[in-house]
């Protein structure tokens, strides 16, 4: 089945703890990408990747950082969370040949205290 | 970065009645998409509309982009209590740019 999959769903955690929410795919896909979606906000971009070693900042990139090192893979790492960063997160991928549908992952709510 | 807006920001109607949803955005395009997404869950892609098109259909849904106006509608028919959810427009830039989504519609289907 064509999916993405995000690991942790749900995580609570404290200030300054490093934390990696995992993102995979399975259709062979060259772009993904980060959202946070925060009430009232909408979903701002954080980080995409075009392709594997191939990243670059979206809307909200600050207090995060990315990596893809595989074409399946794309974690998004929070060096130094703080309660700014309290939001549900959402990966997606697309493929560029079929027009940037996006495919997007179940979510991560994560709670910063 | 170039933003769609939806409008209205939120939308009640009785079942059976049909909703209309606009999506209004302020640069030139390459496509324009509409997603839906269930309360706390993850989008739904539904439709693809691109700049050189003016309708497109897909079931109970159909949609409309006026790239004069910088403007697209959706339209869901026959709405179903099933249809409540929150709509997204995207849009992407011509080549291999980002899409950028808007703020949503919040959709309710009274049954």
């Amino acid at each position: 089945e064509a999916q993405v999959t995000q690991n942790p769903r749900y995580l609570i955690t404290v200030t300054g703890k490093k934390l990696t929410v995992t993102c995979s795919q399975n259709m062979n896909h060259e772009y993904m990408s980060w959202y946070r979606q925060d009430p009232g906000l909408g979903l701002r971009q954080i980080y995409y990747s075009m392709n594997v070693e191939v990243t670059d900042k979206g809307d909200v990139p600050e207090g995060y950082k990315v990596s893809r090192k595989e074409k399946r893979n794309f974690p998004l790492i929070l060096e130094s969370p703080s309660p700014n960063q309290t939001s549900l997160y959402f990966c997606a991928s697309s493929s560029f040949q079929g027009g940037y549908e996006q495919y997007f992952g179940p979510g991560t709510r994560l709670t910063v205290t | 970065s170039q933003q769609g807006e939806e409008d209205p920001q939120a939308l009640s109607i009785q079942e059976g009645e049909n909703a209309t949803m606009n999506c209004s955005y302020k640069t030139s395009i390459n496509n324009l998409q509409w997603y839906r997404q269930n309360s706390g869950r993850g989008l739904v892609h539904l439709i693809l509309i691109r700049s050189n098109e003016r309708e497109k259909h897909s079931g109970r849904l159909r949609v409309t982009l006026d790239t004069s106006k910088k403007s697209s509608s959706l339209l869901i028919t026959a709405s179903r209590a099933a249809d409540t959810a929150s709509y997204f427009c995207a849009t992407t830039n011509s080549g291999n740019t980002p899409l950028v989504f808007g703020k949503g519609t919040r959709l309710s289907v009274i049954a």
